[in-house]
């Protein structure tokens, strides 16, 4: 059975670069026909996709963060990873991993992970 | 890119059917996909309805998914309503590589 966990602190300060990782297990993360993603949820709020990346190490990004925002993968630990620079409190959120498929469906879901921007 | 518009909340009696709008700003509906979600409180997002109208295996019969063109939106009904579907729907399609997803809907049984 396919799991997805995320890693990685839950408070960071503004300005700095939140890092989380997606451990994957129960299915291989080169497995063709997938890819692997971020997605976003501020308290009380909606969900708001971040980012994808295909084991090849093709990456695709929401414009609105394309900028402060690198995906990447590791086969050999079969994880994939987040890191967003210059973070502010609006960045503040529940941050999910989640396996997509080639119609653009997100079919599996970690638990998510609260990440807090505070000094 | 195009927006997915939700009302901001719903509600309906046990054993009802209500359904769920959600409303694309520009461009076909009918040109991309459109999945649902069910978010239940304090829980991670789940597949209800893919690819418009497919329903994962293990998901209640009672949710179905469909498009129309004319109003260009997509649309999930839930029938025969059960208090354990109080929760947040979201709809999400995409625009090329651009995953969007529509604000949520508040599902309120009583």
């Amino acid at each position: 059975q396919l799991q997805l966990q995320e890693s990685g602190p839950g408070l960071v300060k503004p300005s700095e670069t939140l890092s989380l990782t997606c451990t994957v297990s129960g299915d291989s993360i080169i497995r063709s026909s997938y890819y692997w993603g971020w997605i976003r949820q501020p308290p009380g709020k909606g969900l708001e996709w971040i980012a994808s990346v295909f084991y090849s190490g093709n990456t695709y990004y929401n414009p609105s963060l394309k900028s402060r925002v690198t995906i990447s993968v590791d086969t050999s630990n079969n994880q994939f990873s987040l890191r967003l620079s210059s973070v502010t409190a609006a960045d503040t959120a529940v941050y999910y991993c989640a396996r997509r498929t080639d119609t653009n469906t997100f079919d599996s879901w970690g638990q998510g992970t609260l990440v807090t921007v505070s000094s | 890119n195009f927006m997915l518009t939700q009302p901001h909340s719903v509600s309906e009696s046990p054993g009802k059917t209500v359904t769920i709008s959600c409303t694309r700003s520009s461009g076909s509906i009918a040109s991309n996909y459109v999945h649902w979600y069910q978010q239940r409180p304090s829980s991670s997002p789940s597949i209800v309805i893919y690819e418009d109208n497919q329903r994962p295996s293990g998901v209640s019969d009672r949710f179905s998914g469909s498009i129309d063109s004319s109003s260009n939106s997509a649309s999930l009904t839930i029938s025969g309503l059960k208090t354990e579907d109080e929760a947040d729907y979201f709809c999400q399609s995409y625009d090329n590589t651009n995953m969007i997803f529509g604000g949520g809907t508040k599902l309120t049984v009583l």
